[in-house]
């Protein structure tokens, strides 16, 4: 079964502090893994995914098999950065499974 | 504009009276899935389609109906609604495969009363 943890519902830094958004996964195959952010009133959109390996408005991703976590980084919180932030595992069946979201607040 | 529409944006309707939200997606995409998104339970996946007339249960699919008669449209139907699926509803497509990120409309927010 597929399965994603995001073990902090709110996480609240200030403006240039690093931050750190814990996902944590549970999968048997080989995982294909999302960072989806939504911001106050938009839709939901592609954060990044781990195929790709890139860097979007300064956030990385690293997949670690070891510790079947998918953290997502930056390293000087905006305050544009405040949102719902989601991560998201697609197993072999195309099913894209969400963790429940963690709310970043940065603070001025 | 690619894009993912959904309509009606927002429903309030009382239990047991039929329903259909719609999903239109002009990208071509052959996979169209829908979730629901609720406080605290994030975003839960009701039903998925890989491509026409190829649909596929979600983790929440009891009390939802889905077609997939033609590639760009894939409505959401609440045959008898109640309360419990009250709920802010997103369509989202994809190319297919599992590379592709997943495109999402604006959300219908459904209250069944």
């Amino acid at each position: 079964a597929q399965r994603v943890t995001q073990p902090e519902k709110l996480l609240s830094v200030f403006k240039g502090a690093p931050v750190e958004l814990k996902c944590n996964y549970s999968y048997s195959g080989s995982p294909e893994l999302f960072w989806y952010v939504q911001y106050s009133r938009q839709r939901l959109q592609l954060l990044l995914r781990h195929i790709s390996r890139e860097s979007i408005k300064g956030f990385t991703a690293d997949l670690n098999k070891g510790e079947t976590s998918f953290h997502l980084k930056k390293p000087f919180a905006q305050e544009e950065d405040s949102a719902m932030y989601y991560c998201a595992l697609m197993g072999g069946s195309e099913k894209l499974v969400f963790g429940k979201g963690t709310k970043l607040t940065v603070n001025p | 504009e690619a894009q993912v529409t959904q309509n009606p944006r927002y429903l309030i309707t009382v239990t047991g009276k039929k329903l259909t939200v719609t999903c239109s997606q002009n990208m071509n995409h052959e996979y169209m899935s829908w979730y629901r998104q609720d406080p605290g339970l994030g975003l839960r996946q009701i039903y998925y389609s890989m491509n026409v007339e190829v649909t596929d249960k979600g983790d929440v699919p009891e009390g939802y109906k889905v077609s997939r008669k033609e590639k760009r449209n894939f409505p959401l139907i609440l045959e008898s609604p109640s309360p419990n699926q009250t709920s802010l509803y997103f369509c989202a497509s994809s190319l297919g495969g599992n590379y592709q990120p997943q495109h999402f409309g604006d959300g219908t927010r459904l209250s069944i009363l």
